[in-house]
């Protein structure tokens, strides 16, 4: 079946240091790609999203950028600050209705 | 707009019992979706519905049953509870995918 592989499963950057994490996708008809964030015991929440037709999209220090010939896509985080500490998702459309999503990422932002 | 809810928030079974989780949202969005979250296994889909009295079945179907009644509401169903459905079930809805998906806070369930 279709799946979304999300590297690395935790990640220790100092602070104001920057951040990737990267996924790739198996789906060659995924036109959708979210990044969410989970705060410890909270609800997944939407940080960014680009779709197929564009390659890179930012919102403030918070970039994606997306390869669809090798079908993958990474979310860059910069001058990270503490309140970045969380698990942060990708995640892929599929068959228009749903999504795949990648086993997460524990980002640690050391002081 | 309190967006998506849940209930029960959290909840204790023994094995073979049942129980409905309830999810509204005041957003008027036609899609739902129930995930539950594992461990290091990220948001599996579980059934999710395209509008009000349909339902399809997602990643992780058996052992589960929903009903979409109303538009606004969205049950999932566990007739006879196992311990390998321990676990946090979130859902969450979208007004036309591909699109963002809103959760609602989360429904941590044991099952003993």
């Amino acid at each position: 079946g279709e799946n979304v592989e999300q590297h690395p499963s935790t990640l220790s950057v100092q602070e104001g240091d920057s951040a990737v994490i990267k996924c790739t996708y198996s789906d060659s008809a995924s036109n959708y790609f979210p990044w969410y964030k989970q705060e410890l015991g909270k609800r997944p929440q939407l940080i960014i999203d680009i779709r197929s037709n564009v390659g890179e999209k930012k919102d403030q220090r918070i970039a994606v950028t997306l390869n669809k010939t090798a079908k993958h896509f990474s979310l860059h985080i910069t001058e990270t600050q503490p309140e970045d500490s969380a698990v942060y998702f990708c995640a892929a459309s599929y068959s228009n209705y749903q999504l795949i999503w990648g086993a997460g990422t524990k980002l640690i932002i050391k002081p | 707009n309190a967006g998506v809810t849940q209930t029960p928030k959290f909840r204790v079974l023994k094995t073979g019992q049942s129980m409905t989780l309830l999810c509204a949202q005041d957003m008027n969005h036609e899609y739902m979706y129930w995930y539950r979250q594992d461990p290091g296994m990220g948001l599996r889909l579980i059934h999710y519905s395209v509008g009000e009295g349909t339902t399809a079945k997602g990643e992780v179907p058996d052992g589960y049953n929903v009903s979409r009644l109303k538009k606004q509401n969205f049950l999932l169903g566990l007739e006879s509870a196992a311990p390998s459905q321990t676990s946090v079930y979130f859902c969450a809805s979208s007004y036309r995918p591909p699109d963002e998906q809103y959760f609602g806070p989360g429904t941590r369930l044991t099952v003993t």
